[in-house]
C-alpha cells in the first residue's frame, strides 16, 4: 500500500520568509495529493491540492509543486506570517483508494 | 453550510465503559470517513462508507470498535468496551466524490479513557 513520508517535522521561519514542506510518496499509481492545515483544537482544513497531470500550482501565497518521476511534492508558503503557525499534512491517494496522511510539521512563524 | 457536525466534542470515561461519538456530514455529500489522531501514530483512517454502505474498515484496530451509517446524513462510532489506549482525538470527514478527493474535516471529539 501507499506510503508517505513528510520532512521536516518541525520548521521555524521568521515572519515574513518562506517554509517549504517536503513530502514523498512509495506508490507510483498515486494521483491526488492535498496538504491540509490544522489549527490548534481544530480539525485538519484543506489547502490546495493537485493531480497529477500538473506540475504545480499556486493560490496566492502558497505553492505546490509536485515531480512524479521522483514521487515526491513539495509545499511552499511566502511571506510567512503569525496565522499560518499551524500543523500541516501532506497526503497521497489512487483512484477509489483512501488518502494516506503524512505525519505532519509543525510550522512556527516567529513575529 | 455548517459543515460537518462531531459530538461530543469532548468525552471522559472510565475504562470498560461503552462510547458512541456521532458525525452528520455535508448534505450531499456521498462518502464519509472516520479517523483516529494521536501524537504516536498521527492521523489513521480507521473505517469509510460510501453511499452508506462500509467500504474499508481495515483500520478499525479491534472488535470492540464497530461503526455504523443508517442514513446519509448519520454515522456512529462505538467503542464497547473501552480502553486507555482508545484515548485520541476521533475525527469524522466527508466527501462529495469518494475518498481520493477533497475531504471536509469536522472539528473532532477528544476521548479520554480513564
Amino acid at each position: 500500500g501507499e506510503n508517505v513520508e513528510q520532512h521536516p517535522s518541525t520548521l521555524s521561519v521568521q515572519e515574513g520568509d518562506s517554509a517549504v514542506i517536503k513530502c514523498t510518496y512509495s506508490d507510483s499509481a498515486s494521483n491526488y495529493f492535498p496538504w491540509y492545515k490544522q489549527e490548534l483544537g481544530k480539525g485538519p482544513q484543506l489547502i490546495i491540492d493537485i493531480r497529477s497531470n500538473v506540475g504545480e500550482k499556486k493560490d496566492q501565497r502558497i505553492a505546490v509543486t509536485l515531480n512524479k518521476t521522483a514521487k515526491h511534492f513539495s509545499l511552499h508558503i511566502t511571506e510567512t506570517q503569525p496565522e499560518d503557525s499551524a500543523v500541516y499534512f501532506c497526503a497521497a491517494s489512487s483512484g477509489n483508494t483512501p488518502l494516506v496522511f503524512g505525519k505532519g510539521t509543525r510550522l512556527s512563524v516567529i513575529a | 453550510d455548517a459543515g460537518v457536525i462531531q459530538s461530543p466534542r469532548h468525552e471522559v470515561t472510565e475504562m470498560g465503559q461503552e462510547v458512541t461519538l456521532r458525525c452528520k456530514p455535508i448534505s450531499g455529500h456521498n462518502s464519509l470517513f472516520w479517523y483516529r489522531q494521536t501524537m504516536m501514530r498521527g492521523l489513521e483512517l480507521l473505517i469509510y462508507f460510501n453511499n452508506n454502505v462500509p467500504i474499508d474498515d481495515s483500520g478499525m484496530p479491534e472488535d470492540r470498535f464497530s461503526a455504523k451509517m443508517p442514513n446519509a446524513s448519520f454515522s456512529t462510532l462505538k467503542i464497547q468496551p473501552s480502553e486507555p489506549r482508545d484515548s485520541a482525538v476521533y475525527f469524522c470527514a466527508s466527501s462529495m466524490t469518494g475518498p481520493s478527493y477533497e475531504q471536509y474535516f469536522g472539528p473532532g471529539t477528544r476521548l479520554t479513557v480513564t
